[in-house]
């Protein structure tokens, strides 16, 4: 069966960054791209990006271009997500979710909680 | 940047009740890329529909999803007490956005 295993919750002071970490299995890795999704405490769902597994392109969300990077690890099935300069609003679950069918996410990942306090 | 809207912000209903969820776009969406997801307090979303009006696997068919260019709607024909939940339309075009939910609460 398919499933997103993701790294556990951080707790960052702002400007720092952050690495979460999504551990793919039940399916063949470099077939679906991998998308980035997050929700700050009490609100809805904010896309943050997509990577290719295949060949490691990406697409950013404008309001989060030049502070993210999303990469690939074919050889352990990982996606990674990295943000930078956190701020207090970066606060949120991160979701890993995956490529299912016109452009939906069929599988998402438990999430991850990212804290940025002082 | 498509932006989506949904409405009502919240519905109250009861077990048993038809639920009508609106979720309009700011263009017209190509291929009816949109799909809607069902989330509940601490856990991850859940696929309902994609391409608009597909079922994903394992949703029961009292869900439904119809509409195309930038109107959509979410039907669920008779509310059993584990749909009570927030519901998120999703759209991918050049990028991809989410709209604001709706919460589906007990009347």
């Amino acid at each position: 069966q398919v499933q997103l295993v993701q790294s556990g919750a951080e707790v960052k002071k702002p400007g720092a960054s952050v690495k979460v970490s999504c551990k793919a299995s039940g399916y063949t890795f470099n077939s679906y791209g991998i998308n980035w999704v997050r929700q700050a405490p009490g609100q809805g769902l904010e896309w943050m990006g997509w990577i290719s597994t295949y060949n490691g392109n990406t697409k950013y969300a404008q309001k989060v271009q030049g502070r993210v990077t999303m990469t690939t690890d074919t050889s352990t099935t990982t996606a990674y997500m990295e943000l930078r300069s956190l701020r207090s609003d970066d606060t949120a679950i991160y979701y890993c979710a995956r490529d299912f069918s016109s452009g939906s996410y069929g599988y998402w990942g438990q999430g991850s909680l990212v804290t940025v306090s002082s | 940047e498509i932006v989506l809207t949904q409405s009502p912000g919240t519905l109250s209903l009861s077990p048993g009740e038809r639920a009508t969820l609106s979720c309009r776009a700011s263009q017209s969406l190509s291929s009816s890329f949109l799909a809607w997801y069902q989330q509940k307090p601490g856990q991850a979303p859940r696929l309902l529909i994609y391409g608009a009006s597909n079922r994903a696997t394992g949703i029961p068919d009292r869900f439904s999803g119809s509409g195309s260019g930038t109107d959509f709607t979410l039907t669920i024909s008779r509310l059993e007490p584990e749909d009570f939940a927030v519901y998120y339309c999703q759209q991918y075009g050049s990028s991809s956005t989410f709209g604001p939910g709706t919460k589906v609460d007990i009347k």
